[in-house]
């Protein structure tokens, strides 16, 4: 069963806040943040690992619930390069099991 | 550091027929996982390959089967193709087959049965 994502889509100013939430069912050993741009590979942004470890872009911030199964991305002070698609994927064993994403637009 | 590669970019089969795609994985990584991507829609696991063995399946039939070879490289085979089977194929490559191992995406190759 895929992961939860909300909201599906946002449109925001440049320079605005946005959370992607990402939640699951299952019990995770990590969560995969990607952000894939129309036509392109997704690119990785951020690990979280139970126990609370980081890993990934200093830019963007990421929590890990590890009770709850519930992983949130914040954007802030968002540009136009954060346009795209945000993928969370969790991992709870040797695969991926990715969400159906946000979409997510920045206007200037 | 070369990144993950894949070929083809594009490609156009009919229904029935067989399709192979190619993978190369970054350098030092000895980990390959397929993902199926749908328009519109998050990425779908396939299998993972770990040195030459499969690791890991998704719910996917046994007509997509693949191999990795000695240098780490893979290969997605695809037998009789459906229509449905029209999507974005991504290849990611890992240091190990760990899940708390970063996988990096390749452009993907794009396929269109018809």
């Amino acid at each position: 069963q895929q992961p939860v994502q909300s909201p599906q889509a946002v449109i925001l100013r440049e320079g605005e806040d946005a959370v992607i939430n990402c939640s699951s069912s299952k019990a995770l050993y990590s969560v995969h943040w990607y952000r894939q741009k129309h036509g392109e590979a997704p690119v990785f942004l951020m690990i979280l690992l139970k126990g609370g470890e980081q890993k990934g872009h200093d830019k963007i911030s990421a929590s890990f619930n590890e009770k709850k199964q519930q992983s949130s991305l914040y954007l802030t002070a968002s540009q136009l390069s954060y346009s795209g698609t945000y993928f969370c994927g969790y991992n709870a064993g040797n695969m991926l099991t990715f969400g159906g994403g946000t979409r997510l637009m920045v206007k200037p | 550091e070369t990144g993950v590669t894949q070929s083809p970019t594009h490609l156009i089969k009919t229904r029935g027929q067989q399709v192979t795609l190619r993978c190369s994985s970054q350098s030092g990584h000895n980990t390959v996982s397929w993902y199926q991507q749908a328009l519109g829609q998050g990425p779908q696991f396939i299998f993972q390959y770990y040195r030459e063995e499969e690791n890991g399946r998704g719910n996917f039939p046994p007509r997509f089967s693949g191999l990795q070879f000695p240098n780490y490289s893979s290969e997605l085979n695809v037998n009789a193709l459906e229509l449905d089977d029209s999507a974005l194929y991504l290849c990611a490559s890992s240091l190990t087959s760990a899940g708390t191992d970063t996988q990096y995406f390749g452009p993907g190759t794009r396929l269109t049965v018809l």
